[in-house]
C-alpha cells in the first residue's frame, strides 16, 4: 500500500496570495476528496474529484478550485487567501464504483496552511 | 441543527475506565456510518464502520439506532494510547452523478489519565 502523500507539510502565506497544495493518491484509488479542518473542528468537505471531474462540492467559494490528473494525483488551489483560510488541508483518496457502497477514506497527513 | 453532532468533550477518564461517545445525525436517508480516530495534529484514520446490528472490535463497540438517528462508540478498559479525538462520520446515499456526501462531526476529545 503506497498510502496518500501530501505536499508541502507546512506553508505560510500572506493575505491575498494564491496557494497550490498537492496530493498523491493511494495506488488504484480513482476518487480524491479535499477537506479543510480548522483548529478544534471536524474536517469540512471542500470538493471531490472522480476520474478527473468534480462530482461534488461543499459550501466553499469559487476561489477554492481543484484538479485531478490521469495518474489520480490532484491539486487544491486557493486564490485571494484570507486569514480564515488558515487550517489543516486534508486530502483523502478512495475507490469509487457506481455500484459500490460507501468507500472508506484514506487520508494524507495534511498541509498546515497559515495565512498572515 | 448541525448535520452531525457529537458530545463536545473533552472526556478525561482514568485508565481502565469504560467511556461512551454519542453522535446524532439529521438526514434520515444517511446510509453508512463510521468512527474515525484523529491524534493531535495528525490525519483522521478509520477506527471502525458501524453496522445496523452493532459491531465489536476488541475493546471497541459501535451501535447504530436508525429510528433515533443516533450512533455510539463504547471503549472498554481504556488505555493511555486511546487518548485522541474521535470523529463521527456519516455518508449519504450516492447521487446520480456518483457522488456520495460524507460529513464529519466536530469530534470528541478523549484523554485517558494514568
Amino acid at each position: 500500500e503506497t498510502g496518500v502523500t501530501q505536499s508541502p507539510t507546512h506553508l505560510i502565506k500572506t493575505r491575498g496570495q494564491q496557494v497550490t497544495l498537492r496530493c498523491s493518491s493511494q495506488s488504484g484509488h480513482n476518487t480524491v476528496s479535499w477537506y479543510q479542518q480548522a483548529l478544534g473542528q471536524g474536517p469540512q468537505f471542500i470538493f471531490q474529484y472522480y476520474r478527473e471531474e468534480e462530482n461534488g462540492r461543499g459550501n466553499f467559494p469559487p476561489r477554492f478550485s481543484g484538479l485531478q490528473f490521469p495518474n489520480y494525483s490532484s491539486e487544491l488551489n486557493v486564490n485571494a487567501l484570507e486569514l480564515d483560510d488558515s487550517a489543516l488541508y486534508l486530502c483523502a483518496s478512495s475507490l469509487s464504483g457506481r455500484a459500490s457502497g460507501s468507500e472508506k477514506l484514506l487520508f494524507g497527513s495534511g498541509t498546515q496552511l497559515s495565512v498572515l | 441543527r448541525k448535520e452531525v453532532e457529537q458530545d463536545p468533550g473533552p472526556f478525561n477518564v482514568p485508565e481502565g475506565a469504560t467511556v461512551a461517545f454519542n453522535c446524532t445525525y439529521s438526514n434520515s436517508a444517511s446510509q453508512s456510518f463510521f468512527w474515525y480516530r484523529q491524534d493531535c495534529r495528525k490525519e483522521p484514520k478509520l477506527l471502525m464502520s458501524v453496522y445496523s446490528s452493532g459491531n465489536e472490535d476488541g475493546r471497541f463497540t459501535a451501535q447504530l439506532n436508525r429510528a433515533s438517528q443516533y450512533i455510539s462508540l463504547l471503549i472498554r478498559d481504556s488505555k493511555l494510547s486511546d487518548s485522541a479525538t474521535y470523529l463521527c462520520v456519516v455518508a449519504d446515499p450516492r447521487n446520480s452523478g456518483g457522488y456520495q456526501k460524507v460529513t464529519f462531526g466536530t469530534g470528541t476529545k478523549l484523554q485517558v489519565i494514568p
